[in-house]
């Protein structure tokens, strides 16, 4: 079985100011991570995605992600947020071992940047 | 990658009606997946639909419910039946273009049940 899991519905941060959405997984095997943003009105974009080789991914709009193994995290980050960073962020995973191709999708975290 | 556009965008319907949404893609897909997204949600997976095949429902959905057309490789349709205001939702579809490749999604649609 496969999961995901994102702690917080929301996260604040100042616009310029680093920003932070935590994700962790668990699958039997070794996972795809990827990343969508939602923004209001919009359907799913894709931002990025791990399947092998760098533990950090760098993705669309200036973020990045690293897959952490031993922690099963799979954080997303920006160096510095802007407002119109502003949505609802999804954590997804497949596992690769023989696992359902359909992913998993985390509850999604609303990311608000305050001028 | 994969452009997907849905239609209607939105609708507001009367309770015991019925819907359809049309999915279409800019491409040819083997697979296509339906998705609800309630308010304040993440997405459920309705459906996955492959041409050729009777659609496959997840836990809690049937067909009756949700009948799933896919006549080709480029699209589908969901039929939302005797609509309640519970099934006011934003419903998705998606494309799958691989075992380890991205999933793309349409721009929903957005159902109001009154």
């Amino acid at each position: 079985a496969q999961s995901v899991a994102q702690p917080e519905d929301q996260v604040n941060v100042a616009e310029g100011n680093p920003l932070t959405v935590k994700c962790t997984y668990s699958v039997s095997g070794n996972p795809y991570l990827f990343w969508y943003v939602q923004y209001p009105n919009r359907g799913l974009q894709f931002l990025l995605k791990y399947i092998t080789g760098d533990n950090l991914v760098k993705g669309s709009y200036g973020f990045e992600a690293e897959f952490n193994k031993s922690q099963t995290s799979f954080h997303l980050k920006k160096p510095s947020a802007l407002v119109s960073d502003s949505a609802l962020y999804f954590c997804a995973v497949r596992d690769r071992a023989g696992g359902s191709y359909i992913p998993t999708f985390g509850r999604g975290t609303s990311l608000i940047v305050h001028p | 990658s994969a452009v997907i556009s849905q239609k209607p965008s939105r609708d507001i319907c009367q309770r015991g009606t019925s819907l359809t949404i049309q999915c279409q893609v800019d491409s040819q897909v083997t697979m296509m997946f339906w998705y609800r997204q309630q308010p304040g949600q993440s997405l459920t997976l309705i459906a996955t639909a492959n041409q050729g095949s009777e659609a496959t429902y997840e836990s809690g959905f049937v067909i009756d419910k949700f009948p799933i057309s896919r006549p080709n490789l480029t699209f589908s349709t969901l039929t939302v039946s005797n609509m309640s205001p519970e099934d006011s939702s934003i419903y998705l579809c998606s494309v799958d273009l691989g075992r380890q490749e991205t999933q793309y999604f349409g721009p929903g649609t957005r159902l109001l049940v009154l």
